[in-house]
């Protein structure tokens, strides 16, 4: 089945820096990967979400790229602020397979 | 609309105790499914349904039950709580189409002493 790796697993940053979080999947026939805002005590929340056709994806200062042939795709987000500190987990799937599975999640701590 | 209701919020149970995680959502969706969350882990997926009356095996399906009577409901059974049950547990939901995103509910953290 798929295996998701996610690097790494604590981040700090200044506010204002930029910030990386990078994913690895196992199966090549994944096609879906959206990645998972937690804040400290709620639900995970859908951020941004890239599918295998497209190789980068925008949404303000959040950005995801992907890379098929190395399997692997990273979330960046720009001009970090406090508010954007919250554990971030990455995830694949494979279209027609309701099974999403997830990487094992980077706590990110933006100082002001 | 309430979107993904899970009851309880809270809960400790002894070993070998059950007991049932509620979940329901009215959005309509096709597919519920139930992750584990625990430090270090990430989520980890239970079971899922696609369907009134269908339902499969995630990763972890070992000491939980689920069935699938109504669309709206997918509850989450321990049938002998074990310690290494303990944990926060969230339910989710989506439309049935391909690569829709998940709707999570706000979980329910148990404790198995």
């Amino acid at each position: 089945g798929e295996n998701v790796e996610q690097h790494p697993s604590t981040l700090s940053v200044q506010e204002g820096d930029s910030a990386v979080i990078k994913c690895t999947y196992s199966d090549s026939a994944s096609n879906y990967f959206p990645w998972y805002k937690q804040e400290l005590g709620k639900r995970p929340q859908l951020i941004i979400d890239i599918r295998s056709n497209v190789g980068e994806k925008k949404d303000q200062r959040i950005a995801v790229t992907l890379n098929k042939t190395a399997k692997h795709f990273s979330l960046h987000i720009t001009e970090t602020q406090p508010e954007d500190s919250a554990v971030y987990f990455c995830a694949a799937s494979i279209t027609g397979f309701q099974k999403l599975v997830f990487g094992t999640g980077t706590r990110l701590l933006v100082s002001p | 609309n309430a979107g993904v209701t899970q009851t309880p919020k809270f809960q400790v149970l002894k070993t070998g105790q059950s007991m049932t995680l509620q979940c329901a959502q009215d959005m309509n969706h096709e597919y519920m499914s139930w992750y584990r969350q625990d430090p270090g882990m990430g989520l980890r997926l239970i079971h899922y349904s696609v369907g009134a009356g269908i339902t499969d095996q995630g990763e972890v399906p070992n000491g939980y039950n689920v069935s699938r009577s109504t669309t709206e409901d997918f509850p989450l059974r321990l049938l002998s709580a074990a310690p290494s049950q303990t944990s926060v547990y969230f339910c989710a939901s989506k439309t049935g189409g391909a690569n829709s995103p998940l709707h999570f509910g706000n979980g329910t953290r148990l404790t198995v002493t």
